[in-house]
């Protein structure tokens, strides 16, 4: 069982936006502004599309964008483009024993 | 370019040791946090041990704790994982990730291809 609670999957058709939940708790999502997210296409490994809460790093589309209220983040995709079909993870530093969390993951599929 | 390569991976039996290696290029090594995340077959992300630039600072997951040891040479820009007593449980592709800043891992901005351990009689 992941420390961070997101949906298994979600689907949406090209050119639809579509977000992506993340829940925490007050140890880790509510209390730190240190949430970052992750794309992984199969076979490959993770690649960072957002840090702290809403921050794009070079080269990241602005399609993706990121927030938080409380203890729940949320990864928004604009634009659906066939190649955002992967897995998204996101992650959280947290004040308790585990230095980092992630969540469970989430299947984008675009129909 | 920056550049992780991790080495070491292979078929392991159950309470056997491996050690893996890390090697970077292309940034200034010593100033960053750098971690191990691994993936189980199927399944999702997890960190499994970090250490500080300096090697002053260790963290590690419950789940491998008083098993497995993360250190690094500055010297050779490599980064270890150390892993005895091998369980079934830790058979995963293990990336070796480097943390987007220098102070606690957070944040993971370059990752290894990954290397697949293996623990199976």
């Amino acid at each position: 069982q992941s420390a961070l609670t997101q949906p298994a999957s979600v689907s949406g058709s090209p050119g639809q936006s579509i977000t992506i939940s993340c829940t925490g708790t007050s140890d880790d999502i509510g209390s730190h502004n240190l949430v970052s997210w992750y794309q992984q296409h199969p076979g490959k490994a993770p690649k960072l599309i957002i840090h702290d809460v809403i921050e794009r790093p070079s080269g990241v589309s602005n399609r993706f964008s990121g927030s938080k209220s409380g203890n729940t983040a949320s990864l928004t995709i604009s634009g659906l483009q066939a190649d955002d079909e992967a897995d998204y993870y996101c992650s959280s530093y947290t004040s308790s024993s585990t230095f980092l969390v992630f969540g469970g993951g989430t299947k984008l599929t675009v129909l | 370019e920056v550049q992780l390569v991790e080495s070491g991976g292979g078929l392991v039996q159950p309470g056997g040791s491996l050690r893996l290696s890390c090697a970077a290029s292309g940034f200034n090594f010593n100033n960053y946090v750098m971690t191990w995340v691994r993936q189980a077959p199927g399944k999702g992300l997890e960190c499994v041990s970090s250490i500080s630039g300096s090697s002053d600072n260790t963290l590690y997951a419950d789940s491998v704790k008083g098993r497995f040891t993360i250190s690094r040479d500055n010297s050779k820009n490599t980064l270890y994982l150390q892993m005895n007593s091998l369980r079934v449980e830790d058979t995963a592709v293990y990336y070796c990730a480097k943390d987007l800043r220098g102070v606690t891992p957070d944040a993971f901005d370059i990752w290894g291809q990954g290397t697949m351990v293996t623990v199976s009689s």
